[in-house]
């Protein structure tokens, strides 16, 4: 079946602009999450949805970063004002819930930000 | 702080040997262990996971151990083959509390295995 998709695959984008990242997750799950992996790093949390539930925003790096969920499905992750310190991947994760916090993860492709 | 490492950021082996991938982690609450497997230009695979009540499991040709006692986590992959080649990172899911359903990462090795 179709897994987790997000676009663009890659954004170039001058300093100061404002830019959208869209994750569509698979079909069914209910949680949804947002990493970024800077270059030669490890993935780091950004935030979470659950369902109804407010969202998990404690990785968020400053309010400059927001993420929506609508219906429940589709998520975008907006950067305002970006900086070249935003230049990373950015990758979206999907799973059926969060049944203790132990379901797997599927992760996107990931949608590449370089901010000249 | 809290943290999931990794000792070595480069493995290299030849093709159908063992490889060891090693991970250390500093949170002795850590509830749950998952291993990645990210090859370049894609996401990050779902490899095994282990839970802190076991000290081994096995897949198919990969391994993973867990020492509570130093904080030491490791994947074994027996008869390593070209597309095992890869970034591999070890990953901490802390179960309950404020991070509930998250992931924690180590910063990953890069495993490269030569024909």
């Amino acid at each position: 079946g179709a897994g987790v998709s997000q676009s663009p695959s890659n954004k170039v984008t001058e300093k100061g602009k404002d830019v959208e990242l869209r994750c569509d997750p698979i079909s069914g799950h209910t949680a949804l999450y947002w990493y970024r992996q800077s270059l030669g790093q490890g993935l780091e949390f950004l935030i979470y949805f659950q369902g109804n539930s407010a969202p998990d925003k404690s990785g968020l790096p400053s309010d400059r970063f927001s993420a929506e969920r609508t219906g429940g499905s589709v998520s975008t992750l907006t950067i305002q004002r970006t900086q070249q310190e935003d230049s990373a991947v950015y990758l979206c994760a999907s799973s059926l819930g969060l049944a203790g916090g132990l379901r797997e993860q599927y992760f996107g492709p990931g949608t590449r930000l370089t901010v000249t | 702080g809290e943290s999931v490492g990794l000792h070595l950021p480069t493995l290299s082996v030849q093709e159908g040997d063992n490889s060891i991938i090693n991970c250390a982690y500093s949170n002795s609450a850590s509830d749950y262990f998952i291993w990645y497997k990210q090859e370049s230009g894609k996401g990050p695979q779902f490899i095994i996971d282990i839970r802190s009540n076991m000290d081994k499991r096995q897949g198919q040709r990969v391994t993973v151990l867990l020492n509570k006692t130093v904080k030491h986590l490791s994947l074994q992959i027996a008869a390593t083959q070209p597309g095992d080649s890869a970034v591999y990172f070890c990953a901490e899911k802390r179960v309950g509390g404020t991070s509930y359903g998250k992931l924690t990462f180590g910063q990953g090795t890069i495993l490269t295995v030569h024909p």
